[in-house]
């Protein structure tokens, strides 16, 4: 069974700061990992994806994430957060050769003037 | 412009009166699927189909039906709606072909609340 867990419910930071969310999964195999973004009252749009190869994958709006395997996690950063960047993210994660799609419980980040 | 759209957006329903989310994409996806999130649960997959004519439970199927009768369209059905239902709904699309990494492409979501 594959699982997602995202240890912090809020993140808060002031805009300028760097911003981290925290992500851990569990897989059998190897994981295909995804960050999503959801602005209030929209869907979930998509960051970025670790499929393969290099460590650090860099995503949309300044968004990167590095895959640690021996720690099993997937921390979502951006160096200089802007108060824009205030939503939901989710980690997601899936096992290779199946698609279902697992999600952690979501952090919301807000970021202060 | 690639888009997975649903409909309605937003429903207030009573108990018992079925309903029907549609789901269309444009995107010739082979895999569909529906989602609900509900706080501090993140969200948590309905039904899933890989094909035409193929579909297959999640984790939360209880109370949901759903058919793929063609490749673009995946309705997801309440035959009687219950309070437990209230939830925001998403449904989603991605290629089969090659790796499962494939994204997944989101609908905007439908907010349903069942009174």
């Amino acid at each position: 069974a594959q699982s997602v867990a995202q240890p912090e419910d809020q993140v808060n930071v002031a805009e300028g700061n760097p911003l981290t969310v925290k992500c851990t999964y569990s897989v059998s195999g190897n994981p295909y990992l995804f960050w999503y973004v959801q602005y209030p009252n929209r869907g979930l749009q998509f960051l970025l994806k670790y499929i393969t190869g290099d460590n650090l994958v860099k995503g949309s709006y300044g968004f990167e994430a590095e895959f640690n395997k021996s720690q099993t996690s997937f921390h979502l950063k951006k160096p200089s957060a802007l108060v824009s960047d205030s939503a939901l993210y989710f980690c997601a994660v899936r096992d290779i050769g199946d698609y279902k799609l697992s999600f952690g419980a979501g952090t919301t980040v807000t970021v202060r003037a | 412009e690639a888009q997975v759209t649903q409909n309605p957006r937003y429903l207030i329903t009573v108990t018992g009166k079925k309903l029907t989310v549609t789901c269309s994409q444009n995107m010739n996806h082979e895999y569909m699927s529906w989602y609900r999130q509900d706080p501090g649960l993140g969200l948590r997959q309905i039904y899933y189909s890989m094909n035409v004519e193929v579909t297959d439970k999640g984790d939360v199927p209880e109370g949901y039906k759903v058919s793929r009768k063609e490749k673009r369209n995946f309705p997801l059905i309440l035959e009687s709606p219950s309070p437990n239902q209230t939830s925001l709904y998403f449904c989603a699309s991605s290629h089969k072909s090659g790796a499962s990494g494939n994204t997944i492409y989101f609908g905007e979501g439908s907010w349903l609340t069942v009174v």
